[in-house]
């Protein structure tokens, strides 16, 4: 596609639901990464994808947060039990054919857990 | 682990001026840096990456340099225009990883 893609764009939950947050990157792209961005924060790195391994996960800030890529294409992120600290924007880049190259984002996840 | 900080948190210039934003790191291990521009409400656009090896690099009215041993990175904006108002990010490349710093504000006054 065009460019990195995110939905939804707004999501909206109780605490204590799962959320499923997607991400489409660009095509032909490789890396793959996840990020949140709380409230006048920087970006807080959460995982990093070369295909659809992951060959660092340390961001993830606990066992409730999970990741996957499938077709070394779509990533979802999914975040069990959800509490109001996860409220954040969640951003979604990727990168031509390995770490630490160009980094292309998409417009991000607001999440809100109420 | 590393740590980047931006100053200032915030900067509202007049059209015209020429401005220099901050960007310090705690560990000069550094594979590249890269700097990025926010909209608010949108996600991040790619301005400059400069590589380790590298001292500046420029794009347009924008240059970006890098002390590595000193960890240090400055983005300089030239005769900025209200258009250039934006959040500023930069980040430090390590591992697998950037480091993200909390970004300037920039304001450019018509």
């Amino acid at each position: 596609g065009a460019g990195v893609s995110q939905s939804p764009s707004n999501k909206v939950t109780e605490k204590g639901k799962d959320v499923e947050l997607r991400c489409d990157p660009i095509s032909g792209h490789t890396a793959l990464y996840w990020y949140r961005q709380s409230l006048g924060q920087g970006l807080e790195f959460l995982i990093y994808f070369q295909g659809n391994s992951a060959p660092d996960k340390s961001g993830l800030p606990s066992d409730r947060f999970s990741a996957e890529r499938t077709g070394g294409s779509v990533s979802t992120l999914t975040i069990q039990r959800t509490q109001q600290e996860d409220s954040a924007v969640y951003l979604c880049a990727s990168s031509s054919d390995r770490a630490l190259q160009t980094q292309y984002f998409g417009p991000g996840t607001r999440l809100l857990v109420l | 682990k590393q740590e980047v900080t931006q100053i200032p948190a915030a900067l509202s210039v007049p059209e015209g001026e020429n401005l220099v934003l901050n960007c310090s790191f705690t560990d000069s291990a550094i594979y590249n840096l890269q700097w990025f521009r926010q909209d608010p409400g949108k996600g991040l656009t790619s301005l400059l990456l400069i590589q380790s090896s590298q001292r500046e690099q420029t794009s347009g009215r924008l240059n970006a340099s890098l002390d590595k041993s000193s960890g240090r990175s400055t983005l300089y904006i030239a005769a900025s225009q209200p258009g250039d108002s934006a959040t500023y990010l930069c980040a430090v490349g390590a591992g697998n990883k950037f480091y993200f710093g909390s970004g300037t504000k920039l304001n450019v006054k018509p």
